[in-house]
């Protein structure tokens, strides 16, 4: 049971390229989301997922896509990078309704020059 | 729309000192309260969390809270730090119903144990 996992760990990328995070769970967890973090701000929700097929906004969703087409992945695209996305980026997971603790991934460090 | 506030960025302590971080909360609705911990180049990891009933809740590795609701407080403690103790803490609430269990976080506490 590896819990949640992210891909990739590290990643630098030029301003306007493009990139995938995948986030996957092996727990069933039926709710996923993605936060950024940054320093002095906490985390912020970017977007969740209810259920596979289903995703919505969140605090910051601007500059993010996502996809949750199988239920143990979650997938956050950037389409066009900018320096203000440089961030940490983490994925979690909740069991559904009645659970209340999410389970973090280990984050992804992203960098854009 | 609920907000957390975690009154020191940084708390400096000695080894064996005791130590409280501070956190406020503003919501219109009744909320879960949480206190996540991120050690350095980790993820978060859950420590305590209030849901009902009594108001002190206690994790394994001697940190508690107590939820204080006419101060809208959920500050935590530990008697006595090691340097293991030395990490990033968060603060955060979500709504008792609906709202999907968003997590809103303060903006963090760096607590720092020197020997």
């Amino acid at each position: 049971n590896a819990g949640v996992t992210q891909t990739p760990k590290f990643r630098v990328l030029k301003t306007g390229q493009s990139m995938t995070l995948l986030c996957a769970q092996d727990m069933n967890h039926e709710y996923m989301y993605w936060y950024r973090q940054d320093p002095g701000m906490g985390l912020r929700l970017i977007h969740y997922s209810v259920g596979e097929g289903t995703t919505a906004k969140g605090e910051v969703p601007d500059g993010y896509n996502v996809s949750r087409l199988k239920k143990q992945n979650f997938l956050l695209g950037l389409e066009s990078a900018a320096p203000s996305q440089t961030s940490v980026y983490f994925c979690a997971s909740r069991p559904g309704r009645g659970w209340n603790e999410q389970f973090f991934g280990p984050g992804t460090r992203l960098t854009v020059l | 729309a609920q907000s957390v506030t975690q009154l020191d960025s940084q708390v400096p302590v000695f080894e064996e000192a005791p130590v409280e971080l501070r956190c406020n909360y503003s919501s219109s609705v009744s909320v879960y309260l949480f206190w996540y911990v991120q050690y350095p180049n980790q993820g978060l990891q859950l420590l305590l969390k209030y849901l009902s009933g009594s108001t002190l809740v206690e994790s394994i590795n001697g940190f508690e809270a107590e939820f204080n609701k006419s101060q809208t407080s959920f500050h935590l403690r530990k008697p006595s730090v090691h340097i293991s103790d030395t990490a990033e803490y968060f603060c955060a609430v979500s709504r008792t119903s609906g709202g999907y269990n968003k997590l809103i976080f303060g903006a963090g506490t760096r607590l720092a144990v020197h020997p």
